[in-house]
């Protein structure tokens, strides 16, 4: 089963507004994870944030993380239309030994920045 | 630069044959995984290998096997393709330290016809 949910699954936003895209997860992780897409591509990483982070920002994103509530959102601001694409989250499951484990994904955001 | 590389961008399979998907990393990863990827159903986990000759079922591991003789290359196998299993496919490796990120390759595109 999916461990990431992810909504919406489609956005549609202007040049110059910021987007917002929410990851939730089901069990315990190591990290949460935010990659993109380009269509037909593989995926590339963008930020992770450890499950004892509760925000963390790289350049226009900003990722938050709510253990409690077992949820991340990744906010993106300024969106140019470069920025269109697929966005993901993975969360990092725990083997118990201390080293990383699974790797699962959700569904994905498809987002579109119009000029 | 780290290197994640897919044997073949596009392939095209009848029903019924032996396929092999091949994934070869440059970076001394412990873990490489294998996902599909459908249109609505984002990318889900066939395998995942944590060793040498370790690996260990995904979500949607019927149908495909796999086999990890070396650290670096990771191969999917498709028994006896089926339409169904016409899909994209990702390979990604992860270095089994606390907290990295996982690295791709480009795809494979995988029709079978």
């Amino acid at each position: 089963s999916q461990q990431g949910e992810e909504d919406p699954q489609a956005l549609s936003i202007q040049e110059g507004e910021n987007a917002t895209m929410n990851c939730s997860y089901k069990t315990s992780i190591n990290n949460l994870q935010w990659y993109r897409q380009n269509s037909g591509r593989g995926l590339v990483h963008l930020i992770l944030i450890r499950s004892n982070e509760r925000e963390k920002h790289s350049g226009r994103l900003r990722v938050t993380l709510d253990t409690s509530k077992k949820s991340s959102s990744l906010l993106i601001t300024a969106s140019r239309a470069a920025d269109t694409a697929s966005y993901f989250c993975a969360t990092d499951m725990a083997l118990g030994s201390g080293n990383t484990g699974k790797l699962i994904f959700g569904q994905g955001t498809t987002l579109q920045v119009k000029p | 630069d780290v290197k994640v590389t897919q044997s073949s961008r596009y392939l095209v399979k009848r029903t019924g044959e032996k396929v092999f998907l091949e994934c070869v990393q440059d970076m001394d990863h412990e873990n490489m995984f294998w996902y599909r990827q459908d249109p609505g159903l984002g990318l889900r986990l066939i395998y995942f290998s944590y060793d040498v000759k370790m690996k260990e079922k995904g979500d949607i591991p019927e149908g495909y096997s796999v086999s990890r003789e070396k650290k670096e290359r990771f191969s999917l196998i498709l028994e006896s393709a089926s339409t169904n299993q016409t899909s994209m496919y990702l390979c990604a490796s992860l270095n089994s330290d606390r907290a990295t990120e996982a690295f791709f390759g480009q795809g494979t595109r995988l029709t079978v016809v």
